[in-house]
């Protein structure tokens, strides 16, 4: 089975803030990585896939970057919708997934 | 516009099975481009998948509830279910149903859920 771990579990950013996101797979899987927001109470939102592109009416100040075994998430100037929690996920082993435990963006 | 829409009993018994229903409206789940899925959250916890199901009624499960699940595709009525049996307090969470769809941008395709149901909470309790 594929593993997958973020760093950091939680962060408090403040509003314009650079915000980085770290994922990291137990093995390779290539650019076979997306990510996620979740709003509480909310289902999970789509937005990066294949470790790198944007998902459709996603801002750009979401970006991805990686390959391998290493993935980030940038968020270039925090906005106040942005506060939620992010998960990363694999898909290498489709049709077989999992998901990251989340990090969690508050309000410093 | 795409809607996925849980429906099942809020409540369930342990040692019994668990059954949910997404029900999809704005794209047909005949469609030969996309698997349809099902992921849990437990409160407080992460995401974990269950499983997948195609058009065609075939099925993928997570090897560590494999033994439990049940997916099934109803393409008259353009939903799927999900039973889950022999269920425990560890059961309890949010099931969603997101629709799996894929993209060219990577060989093989890359995959993803890009549309999400609002999530029905299960609570297993006597």
């Amino acid at each position: 089975d594929i593993q997958m771990t973020q760093s950091p579990s939680s962060l408090s950013a403040s509003v314009g803030d650079r915000v980085t996101i770290t994922c990291r797979a137990s093995q390779s899987i290539s650019s076979y990585l997306n990510w996620y927001q979740q709003k509480s109470g909310k289902a999970p939102k789509l937005l990066i896939y294949g470790a790198s592109s944007l998902q459709s009416g996603v801002p750009s100040r979401f970006s991805g970057s990686g390959s391998g075994t290493d993935f980030t998430l940038t968020i270039t100037s925090l906005q106040p919708e942005d506060f939620a929690t992010y998960f990363c996920q694999q898909s290498y082993s489709t049709p077989l997934f999992t998901f990251g435990p989340g990090t969690k963006v508050d309000i410093k | 516009h795409l809607q996925l829409q849980e429906s099942g009993p809020g409540l369930v018994k342990p040692s019994e099975t668990l059954s949910l229903t997404c029900t999809v409206s704005g794209d047909s789940i005949r469609s030969t481009t996309y698997y349809w899925g099902w992921i849990r959250q437990p409160p407080g916890k992460g995401l974990e998948w269950i499983g997948s199901v195609y058009s065609t009624g075939k099925t993928h499960s997570s090897p560590s509830l494999k033994s439990r699940v049940t997916i099934s595709v109803d393409t008259s009525n353009n939903r799927f279910s999900l039973s889950l049996s022999s269920v425990t307090a560890a059961d309890t969470a949010v099931y969603f149903c997101a629709r799996l769809s894929r993209s060219l941008v990577l060989v093989p395709a890359a995959t993803f859920f890009d549309y999400w149901g609002q999530g029905a909470l299960v609570t297993v309790s006597s």
